[in-house]
């Protein structure tokens, strides 16, 4: 089974200063998705960004974007000009070609002082 | 709006105790999940359905039943609450076929076994 893992369980950042949140996998896949969610103290879980594994390039969202590194297995998420409402659990996920099997990584806790 | 609808938000079971957690979702999406949610573990899954009619185990699926007799609808039952499913609850779900489409989550269910 593929796992992920998100060796940094918390971070913290200065206000417009830049971050970035590490996320590794384990997969004998070659097609695949990845995914970065934030969980803000509500609860909810929004999706921050995706990338398909075909693509080279790597996928941005205004401040957020993302280095992936396909042979390293390797998917960071890098938040430019850090804004307080960026606070929150982020979790790294993974998701086969067969949409239900999403697997996520532990989370990191992203703390943004001002 | 349209979305995935979990209910309740909050529920306090007795060990012993059964319940069912509603899951509903507005959006034709084939694919719909259960993840408990631990501190420092991730969101883990418990149990998906592909379709109506059709459901399987995910990674944690003992102490608990799911049945998919709609497409909109996923319940997920605890059959005798223990403490160790105290947890965060979130139902999920996504379009079917390959595409880059993370998951919409529900808000979310906090239940606590006492």
């Amino acid at each position: 089974a593929q796992t992920v893992t998100q060796s940094q369980p918390e971070m913290s950042v200065q206000e417009a200063e830049t971050v970035t949140l590490s996320c590794t996998y384990d997969t004998s896949e070659s097609d695949y998705y990845l995914f970065w969610y934030k969980q803000p103290p509500s609860r909810q879980m929004i999706l921050v960004i995706r990338q398909e594994a075909y693509k080279q390039q790597n996928a941005t969202e205004n401040r957020f974007s993302v280095n992936f590194q396909k042979a390293a297995k390797s998917f960071s998420l890098k938040i430019s000009d850090s804004q307080l409402g960026d606070a929150a659990m982020y979790f790294c996920a993974y998701r086969s070609a067969a949409p239900f099997d999403m697997r996520f990584g532990a989370g990191t806790r992203l703390t943004v002082k001002p | 709006n349209a979305g995935v609808t979990q209910t309740p938000k909050f529920q306090v079971l007795k060990t012993g105790q059964s319940m069912t957690l509603q899951c509903a979702q507005d959006m034709n999406h084939e694919y719909m999940s259960w993840y408990r949610q631990d501190p420092g573990m991730g969101l883990r899954l418990i149990h998906y359905s592909v379709g109506a009619g059709i459901t399987d185990q995910g990674e944690v699926p003992n102490g608990y039943n799911v049945s998919r007799s709609t497409t909109e609808d996923f319940p997920l039952r605890l059959l005798s609450a223990a403490p160790s499913q105290t947890s965060v609850y979130f139902c999920a779900s996504t379009r079917g076929g390959r595409s880059n489409y993370g998951y919409t989550f529900g808000s979310g269910t906090r239940l606590t076994v006492v």
